[in-house]
């Protein structure tokens, strides 16, 4: 069965610190490797990943994936309160036509 | 914004009463998947669909149906309402190596 591990579970940092969110999977026939950002109703897509060591960047954030080590970390730099929210990691395996999640980290960022 | 549509996006019930929940998309997406959500579990697949009348179950699966019998609609039927299928309920659609879209959510309190 398909398995997704985030941690933290819960992070609380101060604005302008820089944080970095894991999480690790175990799927059959690794497709990508998604991450959302949610707020207060909908996740939003960050970043998908397929290949390994190639980071994907969008501002402050960015992503990177390992597929030696079945990882994924996400780089928040220069944290601001807005980015306060819960952040949602999620693999697909190839023909699964399928997204499993992981339990998700809230992150709070203190001004 | 992707154009998904989920209602009602609030709905009071009680319990042993059936309850169907609808997704409307205007993407012509192949994917259309229904998600919960709860506090600590990230977001649990129900059910999925990969085209009309294909469905398949998901990892909480037991309690719901589903039904599909246009690309744009998708409904997620409870039979029979328990107060452990109270949550916020997601539905989202895909193509093929793409990211999934979510709509706003439906909160679901079974009484």
């Amino acid at each position: 069965e398909d398995k997704v591990v985030q941690s933290p579970l819960s992070l609380v940092v101060h604005e302008g610190d820089t944080v970095t969110l894991n999480c690790s999977y175990e799927v059959t026939n690794f497709r990508s490797l998604l991450w959302y950002k949610q707020e207060k109703k909908a996740p939003t897509f960050l970043f998908m990943l397929t290949s390994s060591g190639i980071e994907k960047k969008s501002g402050r954030l960015s992503s990177i994936l390992d597929k030696k080590e079945l990882s994924s970390i996400l780089n928040i730099t220069a944290t601001q309160t807005g980015d306060s929210a819960i952040y949602l990691c999620a693999v697909e395996g190839k023909g699964a036509q399928k997204l499993v999640f992981g339990q998700g980290t809230r992150l709070t960022i203190n001004p | 914004d992707a154009g998904i549509t989920q209602s009602p996006r609030h709905k009071v019930t009680e319990t042993g009463t059936p309850v169907t929940l609808r997704c409307h998309q205007t993407e012509n997406h192949r994917y259309m998947y229904w998600y919960r959500q709860d506090p600590g579990h990230g977001l649990r697949l129900i059910h999925y669909s990969y085209g009309v009348k294909d469905t398949d179950k998901g990892e909480v699966s037991d309690g719901y149906s589903v039904s599909r019998s246009k690309t744009e609609d998708f409904l997620l039927t409870l039979e029979s309402a328990t107060s452990s299928q109270t949550s916020v309920y997601f539905c989202a659609i895909g193509q093929p190596n793409t990211e999934a879209f979510f709509g706003q959510g439906t909160r679901l309190t079974v009484v």
